[in-house]
């Protein structure tokens, strides 16, 4: 069956500091993956997506992510947060027709 | 290039009526999503639709919803005899043609509140 987990349903952490939002996905061939973004009341904006290839992807504002097969998962990163990145962020897993959301991770940033 | 246009984004319906969403998607856009969200939840896939096709209905709930994507306007998503626990965000996605899923367009959503 597919899935995809973010483990960690709130984070907290002070502008300028890094940032690492976990997803782990089950899935029985090589996913797609994406993370997007939702600022309150609006849609998803995609972050970054990866379909093959070099497992290191770098998306927009500064966010990458790397897809390890061996852990199922593909964590998002950013080396020095902004108060401005304060949003829910969703893993997402392509398989046939329909893209699978993770529950989401609240991000706080604190000054 | 405007974005996907939902609306209304916010429309609040008395138990018992009806619902109707609508998404228009991106210009050149042919499949369509449906998606929910309930609070403290990710999207839950609803139905995925091409232009006057309804290609997997499986996230739809088998009575009250429905769900369409007409050769001119916007796809419909309609709930009838709304309940309490149909109060959700609904977004609509788009996708250019090619590879579906490779990419989606998301609009701002509708929220739908039932008294």
């Amino acid at each position: 069956a597919q899935s995809v987990t973010q483990p960690d349903i709130h984070i907290t952490v002070s502008e300028g500091a890094s940032l690492e939002l976990r997803c782990n996905y089950s899935y029985g061939a090589t996913p797609y993956l994406f993370w997007y973004v939702q600022s309150p009341g609006q849609g998803l904006q995609l972050l970054l997506k990866y379909f093959s290839g070099d497992t290191l992807v770098q998306g927009i504002k500064g966010f990458e992510a790397e897809f390890k097969r061996s852990q199922s998962s593909f964590n998002l990163r950013k080396p020095s947060v902004h108060w401005s990145d304060a949003a829910e962020y969703f893993c997402a897993l392509t398989g046939g027709f329909k893209t699978i959301f993770g529950a989401g991770t609240r991000l706080f940033v604190k000054a | 290039n405007a974005g996907v246009m939902q609306n209304p984004r916010h429309l609040v319906r008395r138990r018992g009526q009806e619902a109707r969403l609508r998404c228009s998607p991106m210009k050149g856009h042919s499949h369509v999503y449906w998606y929910r969200q309930l609070p403290e939840e990710g999207l839950k896939f609803m139905v995925y639709l091409q232009k006057e096709n309804i290609i997997d209905e499986s996230g739809m709930p088998k009575e009250r919803f429905s769900a369409e994507f007409p050769k001119e306007g916007p796809s419909i998503l309609r709930i009838q005899q709304v309940v309490r626990g149909d109060s959700a965000a609904y977004f609509c996605a788009s996708s250019p043609e090619g590879v579906p899923n490779e990419k989606l367009f998301f609009g701002s959503g509708t929220q739908l509140s039932v008294l």
